[in-house]
């Protein structure tokens, strides 16, 4: 079993839809967790940073995290086709060396 | 990320091949880091580096090898290509002095086929 699980999709949603991406993961010791997003031809760059459970809300953007159920959520409001790309969750835990990724999900908004 | 560079953009070669990707940075971050991507597999991390004396494997080294030459540079070689290591490569970096230690900033990757 992956320690990060994400669904591939690909989504596809018309523009101005919520848009709601996920990831599940297995190792409690995870404290950080990241969403970032690649668009095509491209790295992938950060999105959200969050460290608690809770919601974190960044203009159309929040993120979602559930430490007990482990179970992170990036969702998107009034989604726009230049939201189009794939979306990666990361996590790490705290004083380890590296991140570890979900596989990514891809998504197109359409006009 | 204008800020990590990566050269080439895109390789091609062939079998047996010694070929090297390299990266700069101008961000002034300590570590870096070489991933590689292939659809349906996400990123998966090969070498790390905390400084310059400091190289770490990753969950895929094999096959490959990597020179950290200064802080601000960073290239991975890999000793004799082989096709199944086609693939998007990435190299990142991150600050160990920063709030977000754990944010690591991503080049624009070299696409690599190797034939």
């Amino acid at each position: 079993q992956k320690e990060v699980e994400q669904d591939p999709g690909p989504l596809s949603v018309p523009e101005g839809a919520i848009v709601s991406l996920n990831c599940t993961y297995s190792n409690s010791a995870f404290q950080y967790f990241m969403w970032y997003r690649q668009y095509s031809r491209k790295g992938p760059e950060l999105l959200m940073y969050t460290y608690s459970s809770g919601n974190k809300e960044d203009g159309r953007f929040t993120a979602q995290v559930d430490k007990s159920s482990k179970y992170i959520s990036l969702f998107i409001r009034d989604s726009q086709p230049s939201d189009s790309a794939t979306y990666l969750c990361a996590m790490v835990v705290q004083g380890a060396q590296k991140l570890v990724f979900g596989q990514g999900t891809r998504l197109t908004i359409n006009p | 990320d204008a800020d990590v560079t990566q050269t080439p953009r895109n390789r091609i070669t062939k079998t047996g091949k010694r070929i090297m990707l390299e990266c700069s940075q101008t961000k002034g971050h300590d570590r870096m880091y070489w991933y590689r991507q292939d659809p349906g597999l996400g990123l998966r991390l090969i070498y790390y580096s905390f400084d310059v004396k400091d190289i770490n494997k990753g969950e895929i080294s094999d096959g490959y090898s990597v020179s950290r030459q200064a802080q601000a540079k960073f290239s991975l070689s890999l000793e004799s290509a082989i096709p199944n290591q086609t693939a998007l490569y990435f190299c990142a970096t991150s600050d160990s002095r920063g709030r977000y230690q754990e944010t690591q900033y991503f080049g624009p990757g070299t696409r690599l086929l190797v034939l």
